[in-house]
């Protein structure tokens, strides 16, 4: 059974980078029937999409967070990461991520998640 | 402010029937499929629905999803406790070139 665990510093200082791996267990981070992607969620609020990347490493960002955004794979670790650059308060959340079939854009398995507070 | 609009609530009675609406524009639901989450307190999302009304595996045939237009509801029929969480709608946007979601149903079982 294929299983997403999110891991990464759990505080960050403001200005900083934000950095968050998503391991890929029990399957192949490789298969070319899936993409990869991230979520987040302000506590006590709703779902936003942050990006989607394949395994070759072509990626989808949000526009509202592209500018900051970057996401990797790593396909000999079985892994995916998370960049945001430049963080903020308002950046302080639980971070998903999340399997999408291909050509689709529904995330049909997700990661327990991690929660990032970002405060000085 | 979501893209897509959901009522902040909604409530039922065990065994009742109950719709949760999302509403979008032509770039979202008008021309995309749609999918649904229910995320139960303290854990992560969960897909419901996917391509407006199709479930995946162990998903009861309680739920069940639609489109209309630019607009989407969830029903649920035959309440249960457990169904007490949190809906989200999502859908691809066009304009936006990105995924957007709703801003969330909290359901209560009475």
């Amino acid at each position: 059974q294929l299983q997403l665990l999110e891991s990464g510093p759990g505080l960050v200082k403001p200005s900083e980078t934000l950095s968050l791996t998503c391991t890929v267990s029990g399957g192949s981070i490789t298969s070319n029937r899936y993409f990869w992607g991230w979520i987040r969620q302000p506590p006590g609020r709703g779902l936003e999409w942050i990006g989607t990347i394949s395994y070759t490493g072509r990626t989808f960002y949000n526009p509202s967070l592209k500018s900051r955004v970057t996401m990797s794979v790593d396909t000999s670790k079985n892994q995916f990461s998370l960049r945001l650059s430049s963080v903020t308060a308002a950046d302080t959340s639980m971070f998903f991520c999340a399997r999408l079939p291909e050509s689709t854009t529904y995330f049909d398995l997700w990661g327990r998640g991690a929660l990032v507070t970002v405060s000085s | 402010q979501s893209v897509l609009t959901q009522p902040p609530s909604a409530s039922g009675t065990p065994g009742q029937r109950v719709t949760i609406s999302c509403s979008g524009t032509s770039s979202n639901i008008g021309s995309n499929s749609v999918n649904w989450y229910q995320q139960l307190p303290g854990t992560a999302p969960k897909l419901l629905i996917y391509f407006i009304n199709n479930r995946p595996s162990g998903v009861p045939d309680r739920f069940s999803g639609s489109r209309s237009g630019t607009s989407a509801s969830l029903a649920i029929s035959g309440l249960q406790s457990e169904d007490e969480a949190d809906y989200y709608c999502a859908a691809w946007d066009d304009s936006l070139n990105g995924v957007v979601f709703g801003g969330g149903t909290k359901l209560t079982v009475l």
